[in-house]
């Protein structure tokens, strides 16, 4: 039983390029969330889906996408990298009123 | 949106010493809970605890909704204590899990 996995664990991104952050979960939980850490910030709420087929935008939305057509899998997506999307990501998975799981984390930093 | 604020900051312990984290909130919650950020940067979550008081081995939590504010106890800390007590609350009143999150206590135990 792995949780929530997030891949990678490090990346290494130019200004202008795009990539995809990996979530998969394998507890069947039905809220999934993308939030972002940043140095004396706490984590801040990127966006997040109630269920497959759903999403919404949380506190800072700009400059992310995501889709979810599976419960598994929450992918973030970032269109045109900027420096200050140089951060630590973490994906988050919830069922009901029971705690929420994370991930381990992305470290991404963007030159 | 709604405000969490943590205190204090920093904390530095002797090994064996008790401590208590407090986090303030703005607004009435539907959701509270406390996480152990370790030196490794894993979320690790502690409490799930909207209202009253839990307990789990050396920590324990206390939640007193009406006057907004929640506290963590650690007694008899250990050095693997050590890393960043985040209080994160969601107020929206609907999801459960759009949460928002304080800039944490970072709590240091010497040997």
């Amino acid at each position: 039983n792995a949780g929530v996995t997030q891949t990678p664990k490090f990346q290494v991104l130019k200004t202008g390029q795009s990539m995809t952050l990996q979530c998969a979960q394998d507890m069947n939980h039905e809220y999934m969330s993308w939030y972002r850490q940043d140095p004396g910030m706490g984590l801040r709420l990127i966006h997040y889906s109630v269920g497959a087929g759903i999403t919404d935008q949380g506190e800072v939305p700009n400059g992310y996408n995501v889709s979810r057509s599976t419960t598994e899998d929450f992918p973030l997506r970032l269109l045109s990298a900027a420096p200050s999307q140089t951060s630590v990501y973490f994906c988050a998975t919830g069922q009901g009123n029971q705690p929420q799981h994370f991930g381990d984390g992305t470290r991404l930093s963007i030159l | 949106g709604i405000q969490v604020e943590q205190s204090p900051p920093d904390l530095i312990l002797q090994e064996g010493a008790n401590s208590t984290l407090r986090c303030n909130f703005s607004d009435s919650v539907n959701n509270l809970q406390w996480f152990h950020q370790n030196p490794w940067g894993q979320l690790i979550n502690l409490f799930y605890i909207p209202s009253g008081t839990k307990q789990n081995g050396r920590l324990s939590a206390t939640t007193v909704a009406t006057e907004r504010y929640s506290l963590l106890y650690i007694s008899s800390s250990q050095t693997t204590d050590s890393g960043v007590y985040f209080c994160a609350v969601d107020g929206s009143g609907g999801s459960n899990y759009k949460l928002t999150f304080g800039k944490g206590t970072l709590l240091t135990v010497n040997p």
